[in-house]
């Protein structure tokens, strides 16, 4: 069945400590993207990629790093420089003129 | 800066009613625009994509566009108790596929 797969559901960062999450996806899509979604907020944008090796900033970049070596897989880290990482982290990807589909989503709590 | 807008609501219907959801735009580039559904603690799900003027109907659902006054509307129609979402709108931001968003309206069926 093709879709997107974000691992792992939950994740708990410690002090310090820099996590990824995974994005992986098999609906041979070009571009992918990577939100956070605070409670009762909208999605923003940390960091999207339109093409293999290629990727650009988003609204809120700062604190996290990602990088695109393979058209399935797009990984998300958050450093520890990101003071406040508590959030739901949304993946999508999209191909040609098609609408973004979404990841079931990970949600990242510090400990 | 490019926005679109919604009203956070809660809008409150009986069961079997018509909810009425609202979206404005602010950036005439735009010429795709899509709602998503967005249960708690879920990641959002694609219900229209509208391109042209006027409206296209997917069973319950109507999406309404009309790009002279920058509205998109979703009409759903017999409204049931799993209808109870949070409805996100969003608009591309011209040609790099990146998607604008709303913060979303909660929607409410009371049985």
């Amino acid at each position: 069945d093709g879709g997107i797969t974000q691992s792992p559901k939950y994740l708990f960062r410690k002090e310090g400590q820099n996590v990824t999450l995974s994005c992986e996806q098999n609906l041979n899509h070009d571009a992918m993207y990577w939100y956070r979604q605070d409670p009762g907020q909208g999605l923003r944008l940390i960091y999207y990629s339109q093409i293999v090796n290629d990727f650009q900033k988003g609204d809120i970049a700062e604190g996290y790093s990602v990088s695109r070596e393979k058209k399935e897989s797009f990984p998300l880290t958050v450093t520890s420089a990101q003071k406040n990482p508590t959030a739901f982290y949304l993946c999508a990807s999209t191909g040609g003129n098609q609408p973004q589909h979404f990841g079931d989503g990970t949600r990242l709590s510090i400990l | 800066q490019k926005e679109v807008e919604q009203n956070s609501g809660p809008l409150s219907v009986p069961e079997g009613a018509i909810a009425s959801l609202n979206c404005t735009y602010s950036d005439r580039v735009s010429q795709s625009f899509f709602w998503y559904r967005q249960y708690s603690g879920k990641s959002p799900e694609l219900i229209m994509s509208i391109y042209s003027n006027g409206d296209k109907e997917d069973g319950r659902f109507t999406a309404q566009l009309n790009k002279a006054s920058q509205y998109v509307s979703l009409l759903i129609r017999d409204s049931q108790p799993s209808d109870s979402a949070t409805y996100l709108c969003a608009a591309n931001a011209g040609n790099n596929r990146k998607l604008i968003w709303g913060l979303g309206t909660s929607l409410a069926v009371n049985p």
